[in-house]
């Protein structure tokens, strides 16, 4: 079945450690996308890529870095510089980025704690 | 910029009431506008969209229909079940900067039995 996947589901560092979260699609989907959601929030946009070897930031970028090297992977890095990285994580793709009507498909998020 | 503005929650309600849960939005231009649902510990599914003027979108006994005069995407369901009780998201695709999806803060709904 066609999918989001991200791994872990659960992510526990220690402060002052960067860390990876992986998202994989077999969409065939251009457009991908790292969400943060805090308790009781909405959304926040990290980062967005529209095409492989191109991404943008979204807008709470600082202390996150991202790639986009193959169509199916974007992959997040939290690092040491973000002050509260606490949170828990989404992952979604879009067929196309730059069609206004696509709806958007997420991965099961990964929840990461500071400990 | 674009804006999504939901009404707060938690909504809490009993099994067979009617759900009505507003959604106001502030774009250039025509966006889609969508209804999202998350259920504890999951990330988001696609309720039900709607992408012009006038048009309904509908799923699983949800309804919402595309406002442009008012602005709104109100999210109805003439009678919940315990199994709707889940946060429910409101958001419009951006027409500038990327086409991003502009998302509220949620909408937490409890149902009882």
């Amino acid at each position: 079945d066609g999918g989001i996947t991200q791994s872990p589901k659960y992510l526990f560092r220690k402060e002052g450690q960067n860390v990876t979260l992986s998202c994989e699609q077999n969409l065939n989907h251009d457009a991908m996308y790292w969400y943060r959601q805090d308790p009781g929030q909405g959304l926040r946009l990290i980062y967005y890529s529209q095409i492989v070897n191109d991404f943008q930031k979204g807008d709470i970028a600082e202390g996150y870095s991202v790639s986009r090297e193959k169509k199916e992977s974007f992959p997040l890095t939290v690092t040491s510089a973000q002050k509260n990285p606490t949170a828990f994580y989404l992952c979604a793709s879009k067929t196309s980025g730059g069609a206004p009507n696509t709806e958007a498909f997420f991965g099961q998020g990964t929840r990461l704690t500071v400990v | 910029g674009d804006s999504v503005t939901q009404m707060e929650g938690p909504v809490t309600l009993s099994e067979e009431a009617f759900l009505t849960i507003n959604c106001t939005y502030t774009a250039t231009g025509y966006p889609s506008l969508f209804w999202y649902v998350q259920y504890p510990g999951e990330g988001l599914q696609l309720l039900l969209k709607a992408t012009k003027a006038d048009d309904k979108g509908s799923n699983k006994g949800f309804e919402a229909t595309y406002r442009k005069e008012t602005t709104s995407f109100h999210l109805e369901k003439g009678s919940v079940q315990v199994s709707d009780s889940a946060v429910y998201f409101c958001a419009l695709n951006s027409n500038t900067g990327g086409f991003k999806t502009i998302f509220g803060a949620g909408t937490r709904l409890f149902v009882k039995a």
